[in-house]
């Protein structure tokens, strides 16, 4: 079975530019998560789906920060415009489960 | 302030050592995940524990909960090169089982 997938692996950006990272969750998973994770952190929960709709974004930053997940499968994150402080690894997980999240490898981010 | 207190951060050891991190809380938790996250790649669950004072092995690996449910150990008997990784302890909460994470014990271990 596939696991969860994530693109770019990494990305590099000047601050103030915007950036995109794309999910594709394990099949026939309805909730997708994800985390942001600063260097020495544990993950931090950005926002959860189940199916297409949102279940909890209360620790996204909406200012900068958007999510979808069209279709109720593949998901995008969005940060525009990146800050300094946006440096992280950021992780997708999926879930048919509620105790059970698979995470993919994650995006590492670096915003100079 | 965390929610979940990990001890220690850091710990680097020579192979064939045995280790005990530990996850701590003052709430108390129905039930309490590990997890193992090596470079370059996501967590990955190692077990869930839901009794107090319950005990689950897993090869090298003995997790136990604390009788209150407040906290969580995890040893490793003689440890290898392949054990190396950060060890999330993490649990869940509210009507959608939102994960919380500590900030992880990164563990190295020297052949």
């Amino acid at each position: 079975e596939a696991g969860v997938a994530q693109s770019p692996r990494y990305k590099i950006i000047e601050k103030r530019q915007s950036v995109a990272f794309w999910c594709n969750p394990i099949s026939g998973h309805a909730t997708l998560y994800w985390y942001q994770q600063i260097l020495g952190q544990g993950p931090k929960l950005l926002i959860q789906f189940q199916n297409n709709g949102v279940v909890d974004d209360s620790q996204l930053p909406k200012d900068r920060f958007s999510a979808e997940r069209l279709k109720g499968v593949d998901s995008t994150l969005k940060i525009q415009p990146a800050k300094l402080e946006d440096s992280a690894v950021y992780l997708c997980a999926s879930s048919l489960l509620p105790y059970e999240q698979y995470f993919g490898p994650g995006t590492r981010l670096t915003v100079t | 302030t965390q929610l979940l207190e990990q001890s220690p951060q850091f710990l680097s050891i020579q192979e064939g050592e045995n280790l005990t991190v530990y996850c701590n809380s003052s709430s108390v938790f129905s039930s309490l995940q590990w997890y193992r996250q090596e470079p370059g790649e996501g967590p990955v669950l190692l077990v869930t524990v839901v009794t107090g004072g319950e005990v689950k092995k897993l090869k090298r690996l003995t997790f136990q909960f604390g009788d209150a449910r407040k906290d969580s150990s995890l040893h490793i008997t003689a440890a290898q090169p392949g054990d190396t990784g950060l060890y999330l302890c993490a649990v869940s909460g509210g009507s959608n089982y939102k994960l919380t994470f500590g900030k992880g014990t990164l563990l190295t271990v020297n052949p």
